[in-house]
């Protein structure tokens, strides 16, 4: 079956330093979506992507993130000046179709962690 | 503001045994409300979608039930077996304009022990 893939699984970071986490989405799906949680919370939604554009972001989601598709196949989120804060697992997950009722097929996550 | 409530917290039963788990909302407007299982360290994955015309949804062992005018959902697992040791999330997504926006629970935790 297919799946969202997340590299790296760990990332460890200074802070102050730019770090980006990579996605491979499912390969039909055009939907994209980055998460996080912090650990022992719920799941917070941070961004949507789609047609190469931001459908829609959290108020988690400042200037210091940004999303990209930079090919067919990738999506990232790169967080420009990492604080500890930043600390959590972030997940990246997809849908197929447009529509509220659409399974988010969610990748395993990268843990993030700020020193 | 959208919120998600779960009980309980946590829960150890034993293999074999029924258990049933619990949400409430406060999502506005409503589109759907899912249940999502996360072992640890991995992702989560979708067990069910219901949108505000069903009232029950099954998955192999898992049920899940909507009463969208007291806002609440239930999860029951039948038959439990260790596999089911995991974080169980309900989340509820609205249906604002252009919102694809999903509110999540803190989830229970779920310890099948043998």
């Amino acid at each position: 079956e297919p799946e969202v893939t997340q590299t790296p699984s760990h990332q460890v970071t200074q802070m102050g330093q730019e770090v980006i986490l990579r996605c491979v989405p499912i390969s039909n799906h055009l939907y994209f979506y980055w998460y996080r949680q912090i650990l022992g919370q719920k799941v917070e939604f941070l961004v949507s992507f789609y047609n190469n554009e931001i459908s829609e972001k959290s108020e988690i989601f400042d200037d210091q993130f940004s999303v990209e598709r930079p090919d067919g196949s990738n999506f990232t989120l790169k967080i420009r000046s990492t604080k500890l804060e930043d600390s959590a697992m972030y997940f990246c997950a997809s849908s197929p179709r447009q529509g509220r009722n659409q399974p988010q097929h969610f990748g395993d996550g990268t843990r993030l962690s700020i020193l | 503001k959208n919120q998600v409530e779960q009980s309980p917290q946590s829960l150890i039963i034993l293999e074999g045994k029924n258990c049933t788990l619990q949400c409430n909302y406060t999502v506005s407007p409503f589109s759907n409300l899912r249940w999502y299982k996360q072992d640890t360290g991995r992702g989560p994955v979708s067990l069910t979608i219901m949108t505000f015309s069903e009232n029950t949804k099954s998955n192999g062992r898992y049920t899940a039930t909507l009463d969208a005018d007291t806002k609440q959902s239930s999860l029951h697992i039948t038959a439990s077996q260790l596999s089911d040791s995991a974080s169980y999330i309900c989340v509820v997504s609205d249906s604002g304009a252009g919102s694809y926006q999903l509110t999540f629970g803190k989830g229970t935790k779920l310890s099948v022990i043998p």
